[in-house]
């Protein structure tokens, strides 16, 4: 399984644009890379997924190089309800036998 | 979105005592579903998966006479901690995945055990 490195932590402000980067050298070429937001005590929620370039939907893109061996999340113009953590997460999406990975996450931060 | 729900949202048991929790897929058949383990400030760890009408994969180092996983409908998955004892709290999440979509999660389980 294809494992993903994350900034632990990252602060920003409202109205800022926040863009965090996952490295995932090892990704295979079945690998979709997902992205997951999480608020405390709940479970993960679903914000974005893609294969390759960039894919953009009403709260956030995704920004994938030619050799997808790591993906950008952008946030744009972030308010309080952002501060959460963010999983950036590959894998296989022929089948859906196989769980998610979890890496360490990153922990955003955002201050009035 | 296809929606995963867990029942309960928390529970605190006495120590020795076993806990069920439920995992259920609302509008889609999930053949496989899966549970993870979250401590504080943790991220998610898979404990095990789980196969309708077979027996679940545990991950290594999850004891699985301790979290018994019953898979017994495509559209329900229960995690059941015996005996549980205090260093067993946790948030407990499961997941279901589609084919070619991506992985959907319940609201999680925060047990405590006292």
């Amino acid at each position: 399984l294809a494992k993903t490195t994350q900034p632990i932590s990252m602060d920003s402000y409202e109205g800022q644009e926040v863009n965090i980067t996952c490295s995932h050298n090892n990704i295979a070429t079945n690998d979709y890379i997902t992205w997951y937001q999480q608020f405390p005590s709940q479970g993960p929620r679903f914000i974005i997924q893609g294969y390759k370039t960039k894919v953009t939907n009403e709260v956030a893109s995704l920004f994938i190089p030619a050799d997808r061996k790591s993906s950008t999340l952008s946030l744009p113009r972030v308010s309080l309800s952002d501060t959460a953590v963010y999983y950036c997460l590959v894998g296989d999406m022929r089948t859906g036998r196989r769980a998610l990975t979890f890496g360490s996450g990153t922990r955003l931060q955002v201050q009035p | 979105g296809a929606v995963v729900s867990q029942h309960p949202s928390w529970v605190i048991c006495k120590s020795g005592t076993s806990v069920k929790i439920e995992c259920r897929s609302l509008d889609f058949q999930a053949t496989t579903m899966f549970w993870y383990r979250q401590f504080p400030k943790q991220s998610l760890m898979l404990m095990a998966t789980s196969n309708e009408g077979s027996k679940a994969t545990y991950e290594q180092g999850v004891e699985k006479d301790k979290f018994l996983i019953n898979h017994a409908s495509l559209t329900l998955s229960t995690l059941t901690v015996t005996s549980a004892h205090p260093e067993d709290s946790s948030f407990y999440i499961c997941s279901a995945r589609l084919l070619r979509t991506e992985a959907f999660f319940g609201q999680g389980t925060r047990l405590t055990v006292v």
